[in-house]
């Protein structure tokens, strides 16, 4: 069974840049969601795919969006990058309502993310 | 909004000694509450969860009690080993879950350090 992977693993912006992080779920999960973990902080909710549309969004402005693809697989993309855009960016993918029945998302290790 | 609190860390503990990491948590509703574990170098990985009051969620030898009185969601281990090392962080499930999917607030993390 293949497990979440994403890439970039590192990768260094500049400020106004703009970036795309990929994941691709765990075999047969058809719902992503996307994570930003600042240093020392717990991860924040960002969005969720699921049928390839957005499915919940957390208090994350427009610039940052999304896409889902037929197989599953995500992208997460921030226009205009802010020095504060710096962090840990998690995927994970879970099958739809597996939150409320078993709790288990499946993570990714992450794409950190340096803006200077 | 939704919020989970957990203990100020780092935690340095010698190995078979007891740990306990405290969390408490502000929802409303009844919302599901999960550990999860990150490792160096790796995913988060779900430990353990408990979906209603008085539900005790256990793996690995860790334990937490779902505490509705005192919202609180206290993870223990009696006899903690080296390989316990890494982040350990609190997270409820949005309690409108039937939308929101995937969606976890975390807490900010505790850093677990065993020593041989």
């Amino acid at each position: 069974e293949t497990g979440v992977t994403q890439s970039p693993t590192h990768l260094i912006k500049t400020r106004g840049q703009q970036v795309t992080l990929r994941c691709s779920s765990q075999s047969g999960h058809n719902t992503v969601s996307w994570y930003q973990q600042a240093l020392g902080q717990g991860p924040q909710f960002i969005f969720q795919y699921y049928r390839e549309e957005e499915n919940g969004r957390g208090n994350f402005p427009p610039r940052f969006s999304g896409l889902q693809f037929p197989n599953y697989s995500s992208e997460l993309n921030v226009n205009a990058l802010e020095l504060d855009d710096s962090a840990l960016y998690l995927c994970a993918s879970s099958l739809p309502g597996q939150i409320s029945n078993t709790g288990e998302l499946f993570f990714g290790e992450g794409s950190r993310l340096t803006v200077l | 909004g939704n919020s989970v609190t957990q203990m100020e860390g780092p935690v340095t503990l010698s190995e078979e000694a007891f740990l306990t990491i405290n969390c408490t948590y502000t929802a409303t509703g009844y919302p599901s509450l999960f550990w999860y574990v990150q490792y160096p170098g790796e995913g988060l990985q779900l430990l353990l969860k408990a979906t209603k009051a008085d539900d005790k969620g256990s793996n690995k030898g860790f334990e937490a009690t779902y505490r509705k009185e005192t919202t609180s969601f206290h993870l223990e281990k009696g006899s903690v080993q080296v390989s316990d090392s890494a982040v350990y962080f609190c997270a409820l499930s949005d309690p409108g879950a039937e939308t929101s999917g995937s969606r976890l607030t975390f807490g900010e993390g505790t850093q677990l350090t065993v020593n041989p």
